[in-house]
């Protein structure tokens, strides 16, 4: 069984950028979530995908977007980058989308610096 | 809005040593609760969850849980650390009905376990 895989492992870009972020899910799970973990604090949800469309969305701007692919497979992309967009991002995959019934696993991130 | 507090920023501990990791939580709701722990360089994994049910939750590598919902509390145990216990704990929420649509989950800011030999 494939765990959750996130690339690339470390990104740098500047300012006024645009990045894009990739992850692949757990083998038989149809929902990906991604979060964003600051430095020093928990990861906070930003928007989850299940089969293809948005689900779900936390506290965060449209300048981050997303996609999920067939294969279930997800990217996130966000626009315009602010510094306080360095922050490590997690996607987690589940089967459904109940936090309850489908336990969520997390790949190990991408750690994005913003310059 | 559902918020999570975890008062400890950091719990050194010695091995061998019992420890306790506290969480409070906030909500209009009735929310489900997780706790997870994440290892250096590492994703998050999951340790408990509470759903429903007995107030004493048992989790992987001796690790246990108590929901206390008139203190709105869910505080992470374990009766002897070692020392691959070292590690950061978060304790989580989400709602139970979420109205359409996810909300995926509210973690607190965790807490780092530090064991000393």
């Amino acid at each position: 069984e494939t765990g959750v895989t996130q690339s690339p492992t470390h990104l740098i870009k500047t300012r006024g950028q645009q990045v894009t972020l990739r992850c692949s899910s757990q083998s038989g799970h149809n929902t990906v979530s991604w979060y964003q973990q600051a430095l020093g604090q928990g990861p906070q949800f930003i928007f989850q995908y299940y089969r293809e469309e948005e689900n779900g969305r936390g506290n965060f701007p449209p300048r981050f977007s997303g996609l999920q692919f067939p294969n279930y497979s997800s990217e996130l992309n966000v626009n315009a980058l602010e510094l306080d967009d360095s922050a490590l991002y997690l996607c987690a995959s589940s089967l459904g989308t109940s936090t309850a019934m489908g336990e969520q696993f997390f790949g190990p991130g991408t750690r994005l610096t913003v310059l | 809005a559902q918020s999570v507090t975890q008062l400890d920023s950091q719990v050194p501990v010695f091995e061998e040593a019992p420890v306790e990791l506290r969480c409070n939580y906030s909500s209009s709701v009735s929310v489900y609760l997780f706790w997870y722990v994440q290892y250096p360089n590492q994703g998050l994994q999951l340790l408990l969850k509470y759903l429903s049910g007995s107030t004493l939750v048992k989790g992987i590598n001796g690790f246990e849980a108590e929901f206390n919902k008139s203190q709105t509390s869910f505080h992470l145990r374990k009766p002897s650390v070692h020392i691959s216990d070292t590690a950061e704990y978060f304790c989580a929420v989400s709602l139970m009905y979420s109205g359409g649509g996810a909300d995926g989950l509210t973690f607190g800011k965790g807490t780092h376990l530090i064991i000393q030999p």
